[in-house]
């Protein structure tokens, strides 16, 4: 069955440094979504993307964070100037179709030190 | 903005046993997910649907939507079904997903 698939699984950075979360939703599917979950809490929406363009984003989704679909495969995540708050577990998720269910990545461990 | 109510928050049980776990929201909504994450992170869609019950295997995955009310049931639980268990809403125009806090399910051998 195709998977969506996240790298790196773990990432570690210095607070300031910029990091790319890289994704590769399923083949066919439309519509794109970032997720974060920090430790011991619910996961959280950050971004939608259909179309190549943002369709939705929540409040956390400031100008610290940009995505981008660069070529026809992969869906990334920009996180400037990281703080430790950033310290999160970011999911990927994607979907063929408006109403199909969502298919999320296994997730990659962000910590920033 | 939609508030998801998941209870129990943990439950532990026997191999065997016939597990509910139950999801309320309070404003109306077209479709509902649940979804099943492992202990590394994991986050697995089990059920996406709008109305009635939908069963996969042991799972079974019921809404009311006049009630606003949700569960999902396992039957004969096994160990391996521990995990946690979240209740998610589809909403907004971009159907993002509203996230319930999880039940975290532990079946002992």
């Amino acid at each position: 069955e195709p998977e969506v698939t996240q790298t790196p699984s773990h990432q570690v950075t210095q607070m300031g440094q910029e990091v790319i979360l890289r994704c590769v939703p399923i083949s066919n599917h439309l519509y794109f979504y970032w997720y974060r979950q920090i430790l011991g809490q619910k996961v959280e929406f950050l971004v939608s993307f259909y179309n190549n363009e943002i369709s939705e984003k929540s409040e956390i989704f400031d100008d610290q964070f940009s995505v981008e679909r660069p070529d026809g495969s992969n869906f990334t995540l920009k996180i400037r100037s990281t703080k430790l708050e950033d310290s999160a577990m970011y999911f990927c998720a994607s979907r063929s179709s408006y109403n199909s269910p969502l298919h999320f990545g296994n997730g990659t461990r962000l910590t920033v030190t | 903005k939609n508030e998801v109510e998941q209870s129990p928050q943990n439950l532990t049980a026997q191999e065997g046993e016939f597990i509910t776990i139950n999801c309320s929201y309070s404003v109306g909504i077209s479709a509902l997910h649940w979804l099943q994450q492992h202990p590394g992170g994991g986050i697995v869609s089990l059920f996406m649907l709008s109305s009635g019950k939908k069963k996969h295997g042991r799972l079974i995955a019921t809404i009311n939507i006049q009630e606003k009310h949700s569960s999902l049931h396992i039957t004969a639980s096994h160990p391996r079904d521990s995990a946690v268990y979240i209740c998610a809403l589809l909403s907004g125009s971009a159907r993002q997903l509203t996230f319930g806090s999880g039940t975290q399910l532990t079946v002992l051998p």
